[in-house]
């Protein structure tokens, strides 16, 4: 099974500023299977990013994801308020289609 | 509009079963592999099942190998998973989503909650 480590476990930033989140691999994953979701209180996760980095329909540019092998980056580079909320990383090459355990980012 | 829309949750004793149904529409369903996802209260996303397009291949997580049973009836446009031997820690609000090699899960339920309590 390949485990997915996220980090921080919580971001605290202001609406404007830029927010790095980082995830790691226990082994190398193709960048063509690596996926980021967010997800809001009683909401299902949203897909964001898929391949590493492309961004889903409708999703705005100022998400954007990059990263190979083992290290991968979601990159929000202004903080819009409806940007707070918790994000997973995905690797969806092999089963189990595993996940991060999430990086809250949350109002400063 | 792809819809995704789970139902059969509720409250099951310990060792209870319970079945989950997905119905889809807006999209042809035969054409896609279906996973169950699943995330215990203020816990993280756990990936527990999927079947091919035709049912024909099947996966569970360690967690719930050999007590449930994913299955799909593609003239119902419809996902199903059978659960057994229930346990504290299979409660959880459960997704179902539908798979693509390459955007993974761009469509997901909103879920339907299983609690397990005496």
């Amino acid at each position: 099974e390949i485990v997915l480590t996220q980090s921080p476990g919580t971001l605290s930033l202001s609406p404007g500023e830029r927010a790095t989140l980082s995830c790691t691999a226990s082994q190398t994953i193709s960048s063509t299977y690596l996926a980021w979701y967010q997800q809001k209180p009683g909401q299902a996760p949203r897909l964001l990013i898929y391949g590493a980095s492309s961004r889903a329909t409708g999703i705005p540019d100022r998400f954007s994801g990059s990263g190979s092998g083992t290290d991968f980056t979601l990159t929000i580079s202004r903080l819009e308020p409806e940007d707070f909320a918790v994000y997973y990383c995905q690797q969806y090459s092999i089963s189990p289609r595993t996940f991060g355990q999430g990086t809250k980012v949350e109002i400063q | 509009e792809v819809q995704l829309v789970e139902s059969g949750g509720g409250l099951v004793q310990p060792g209870g079963s319970l079945r989950l149904s997905c119905a889809a529409s807006g999209f042809t369903f035969s054409n896609y592999a279906m996973h169950w996802v699943r995330q215990a209260p203020g816990k993280g996303l756990e990936h527990v099942s999927a079947i091919t397009q035709r049912g024909t291949s099947t996966f569970y997580s360690d967690s719930v190998k050999g007590r449930f049973t994913i299955s799909r009836d593609n003239s119902k446009n419809t996902l199903y998973l059978q659960m057994g031997s229930l346990r504290a820690d299979d409660m959880a609000v459960y997704h179902c989503a539908r798979f693509d090699p390459v955007t993974a899960y761009e469509y997901w339920g909103q879920g339907t909650l299983v609690t397990v309590s005496s």
